[in-house]
């Protein structure tokens, strides 16, 4: 079973569509993240949720919206897409009630905006 | 806010021989330190972490040291193997401000049979 998923795999698109990302984790976590990796391999926090709540808002776009349904999925929906989103899009859980700060990473979105 | 700094960024070891990555960060308040290991196409997995009241760490061949005072820590791994080759990064949070991990740019680290 994986821990952390997040579909699709792939996104390739063009400029001005609006596009989400899904990821569910089934590890009981309270604690979901998006972060975006650059092409430069550079990692940088975009979001975190702790039980549906948002907690960690780094300086996105507004064009980027988190949605958290439940504790067990974040989806990430971006609007009007721009040749800059184009990189790779990395949910990750944790459980912070047992002040447990591994994060486990999902495979990855590679967003390419044409 | 926290910035993390490492290096190199690149680093070409002949197998059984031993790897040292180095990062260096800004705030004194930083109290987690963990090490992810990213490779090809995956999404990065954590390796081994070290808290601010423990200066060393060691999981079999891979061992963390932290200078506090210094502001850097370092992954040392020992005798490399070929699956030992992927992206190495370092990262720092502070505990109390919720678990938001700033991350280093990476080392892309290459064994060679």
């Amino acid at each position: 079973d994986t821990a952390v998923s997040q579909t699709p795999k792939y996104l390739v698109t063009q400029m001005g569509n609006d596009k989400s990302i899904k990821c569910e984790q089934n590890l009981g976590h309270d604690t979901m993240y998006w972060y975006k990796q650059d092409s430069k391999k550079f990692l940088k926090i975009m979001f975190s949720y702790n039980n549906k709540e948002l907690i960690i808002n780094e300086t996105v776009p507004n064009r980027f919206s988190p949605k958290s349904p439940d504790k067990a999925h974040l989806n990430l929906h971006i609007n009007s897409l721009e040749l800059g989103d184009s990189a790779v899009y990395f949910c990750a859980s944790s459980q912070e009630a047992r002040g447990n700060e591994k994060l486990f990473f999902g495979s990855g979105t590679q967003l390419s905006v044409l | 806010g926290e910035n993390v700094e490492q290096h190199p960024s690149t680093l070409s070891v002949q197998e059984g021989d031993s790897a040292v990555i180095k990062c260096t960060y800004s705030d004194s308040a930083s109290n987690y330190f963990p090490w992810y290991k990213q490779e090809l196409g995956k999404g990065p997995q954590l390796i081994i972490d070290i808290r601010s009241n423990v200066g060393e760490k060691k999981d079999q061949r891979i061992a963390v040291t932290l200078n506090k005072t210094a502001k850097h820590f370092s992954l040392h791994i020992t005798e490399t193997q070929p699956e030992d080759s992927a992206v190495y990064f370092c990262a720092a949070s502070i505990r109390a401000a919720g678990n938001k991990l700033t991350f280093g740019g990476g080392t892309r680290v290459l064994v060679k049979p």
